[in-house]
């Protein structure tokens, strides 16, 4: 069964933690992508990565941070220095870019 | 910059009406990629657009690809519940980075 996971589905923390959400893939695509929406709102880019251990700032890379040290796994961490964090996060891949993105079921993060 | 604005922000039909969207650019596109996101979910694409003139259809839906390749639209015929959602247009800018368009909410009631 190939695809993109995300976990989990919804995610409270507090404010001032870091917190990390998950997005793995078994599409064997070199592109991985990081959005944010907001309720009513388009698509922002956070962060994407063309190929493993490399990645690069999107529009919003602030108070954001990821890694890509698999193929196949592409987690961020929301950490404390992002003032508003509650948000729908969307992870996306792609064989290479700007080819067609698939994406994975989302991950909604409210911080209390 | 380049920048592309999609018309209308959102959209109320009844069912059985025609439903169209559209994306504006003001600088020429490479090529579009059209993408549905339904309630709650998250997007799945459509179509993707590359040549000047290009028209696409898929049963009820039917993708446009202005001469210019500035513009861009989607057309259903006789929407249906399961229209439902919203329509991003995305398009490739710089270092070949896909942004998505404000998107189109459509809503279809009986």
């Amino acid at each position: 069964d190939g695809g993109i996971t995300q976990s989990p589905k919804y995610l409270f923390r507090k404010e001032g933690q870091n917190v990390t959400l998950s997005c793995e893939q078994n599409l064997n695509h070199d592109a991985m992508y990081w959005y944010r929406q907001d309720p009513g709102q388009g698509l922002r880019l956070i962060y994407y990565s063309q190929i493993v251990n490399d990645f690069q700032k999107g529009d919003i890379a602030e108070g954001y941070s990821v890694s890509r040290e698999k193929k196949e796994s592409f987690p961020l961490t929301v950490t404390s220095a992002q003032k508003n964090p509650t948000a729908f996060y969307l992870c996306a891949s792609s064989i290479k870019p700007p080819d067609t993105q698939y994406f994975g079921p989302g991950t909604r993060l409210t911080v209390l | 910059g380049q920048q592309v604005m999609q018309i209308p922000q959102y959209q109320h039909v009844q069912e059985g009406e025609d439903f169209t969207t559209y994306c504006n650019s003001s600088t020429t596109l490479s090529n579009i990629q059209w993408y549905k996101q339904r309630p709650g979910g998250h997007p799945v694409f459509l179509i993707q657009l590359v040549k000047s003139g290009e028209v696409k259809k898929q049963k009820r839906l039917t993708f446009q690809f202005g001469e210019a390749k500035k513009n861009s639209s989607l057309h259903i015929t006789a929407t249906q519940t399961t229209d439902v959602g919203t329509y991003f247009c995305t398009y490739t800018g710089t270092a070949s980075k896909l942004t998505f368009g404000t998107g189109t909410r459509l809503q279809v009631t009986l």
